[in-house]
């Protein structure tokens, strides 16, 4: 089955700076790779994804990058806020599942004002 | 919409209870996910069914049973609750295995003394 690493597991930033978060998976056939975002206390919400087709996606202050030949794909935040203050998760799809996905073991991201 | 529901927010057990958590969605998805979350070790899946009235395993289905009662919901029975499977659960759903984007439901949080 698919293995899904993520690093680093906590990271502190200055408001204003950028973060990075990376991911390793296993299976080169996966294909979809989500990022959630889950605050304290809350659910885990979708912020972005990526398919295997697509090398960079972004949409405001977040953008992902995949390397499908590394088999790594990273999630970038700029112009961090105090409200970006959460814990990230990646996953990978199993390929050739019913969408089940793997999850990182999350980053706790704090943006310090 | 409500999205995906579920009940109940908070439920302590003894050793040994019996307990059902229940999960409905709204959104009219083909598939739905039982989820665990314990501290460091992000969100492991128990159960899944990619579709009504089929129901597979997960990562980690030992202690758990499901029933996908109608396409709308579908919970997860704990037969024999142990202090392992105190826990936070989330549900989860998705369009079908072509849609990957999961929705989450709010979560329970469970205790077993």
């Amino acid at each position: 089955g698919e293995n899904v690493e993520q690093h680093p597991s906590t990271l502190s930033v200055q408001e204003g700076d950028s973060a990075v978060i990376k991911c390793t998976y296993s299976d080169s056939a996966s294909n979809y790779f989500p990022w959630y975002k889950q605050e304290l206390g809350k659910r885990p919400q979708l912020i972005i994804d990526i398919r295997s087709n697509v090398g960079e996606k972004k949409d405001q202050r977040i953008a992902v990058t995949l390397n499908k030949t590394a088999k790594h794909f990273s999630l970038h935040i700029t112009e961090t806020q105090p409200e970006d203050s959460a814990v990230y998760f990646c996953a990978a799809i199993e390929a050739d599942s019913w969408g089940k996905l793997q999850f990182g073991a999350g980053t706790q991201v704090v943006v310090t004002p | 919409n409500a999205g995906v529901t579920q009940t109940p927010k908070f439920q302590v057990l003894k050793t040994g209870q019996s307990m059902t958590l229940q999960c409905a969605q709204d959104m009219n998805h083909n598939s739905m996910y039982w989820y665990r979350q314990d501290p460091g070790m992000g969100l492991r899946l128990i159960y899944y069914s990619a579709s009504e009235g089929t129901t597979d395993k997960g990562e980690v289905p030992n202690g758990y049973n499901v029933s996908r009662l109608n396409k709308r919901e579908f919970s997860l029975r704990l037969e024999s609750a142990a202090p392992s499977q105190t826990s936070v659960y989330f549900c989860a759903s998705s369009v079908n295995r072509r849609h990957n984007e999961q929705f989450f439901g709010p979560g329970t949080r469970l205790t077993v003394l």
